[in-house]
């Protein structure tokens, strides 16, 4: 069974800028989790997409917004670059439904923006 | 405010000795946790997990301990080989659904070295 993949893997903005980061989940998953991974402030979870629909959203400025389509494939985009934006990309798929031992994570390589 | 964390920044092990990695918790709602290794510029590797209604669970060298009255749990890795050198993260989510849906909280990350 083919990983979560992400496109593209290594991404330079200029300050401004908009950027759209892609995810394909494990064939089967319905849900696409979205993190930011930076030195600072480690990895902090950005959203969840299931079924087309954010269920869940972290503290980040609306600038951070992303979208699924029905093939369970996301998109994360982020409008209006800031320096402190640059940072490694990391979606996580899982099946999506609660239960202690069916929603383990399983994470993409990641994308490094860097924003200039 | 921290709700996961891993109070050593790096740990030295000589191979084929015993790997134990920490993590404290401070929210009593969460009752699943995820080990996962990382390597830079890579994505994390789901290791291992266990839930709340257990104290231990083991998958070949790697195993969880949970002390739910401590919130603490632990990774043993025996015995440690230096291909298990990289980062480990420990992740807390709560369950069910709610408004945790996809949303794992991480730990800082401990530096694991297994030297030959």
């Amino acid at each position: 069974k083919a990983g979560v993949t992400q496109t593209p893997r290594y991404l330079i903005k200029t300050r401004g800028q908009q950027v759209t980061l892609s995810c394909s989940p494990i064939s089967g998953h319905r849900s696409v989790s979205w993190y930011q991974q930076t030195p600072g402030q480690g990895l902090q979870f950005l959203f969840e997409y299931f079924s087309e629909t954010q269920r869940n959203k972290g503290n980040f400025p609306g600038r951070f917004s992303g979208r699924q389509f029905s093939n369970s494939r996301s998109e994360m985009n982020v409008s209006t670059l800031e320096l402190g934006d640059s940072a490694l990309y990391l979606c996580a798929s899982s099946s999506g439904w609660s239960g202690a031992d069916t929603d383990t994570q399983y994470f993409g390589p990641g994308t490094r923006l860097t924003v200039l | 405010d921290q709700q996961v964390k891993q109070n050593s920044p790096s740990l030295s092990v000589q191979e084929g000795r015993i790997s134990i990695l920490n993590c404290d918790y401070t929210n009593s709602m969460f009752d699943y946790f995820l080990w996962y290794k990382k390597y830079p510029a890579e994505g994390p590797t789901f290791l291992i997990s266990i839930s709340s209604i257990k104290d231990k669970n083991e998958d070949g060298r790697f195993t969880v301990f949970l002390n739910k009255s401590a919130k603490h749990l632990s990774l043993h890795i025996v015995p440690s080989q230096p291909g298990d050198s990289a980062v480990y993260f420990c992740a807390a989510n709560v369950y069910p659904g709610g408004t945790s849906y996809g949303k794992l909280t991480f730990g800082q990350g401990t530096i694991l070295t297994v030297h030959p």
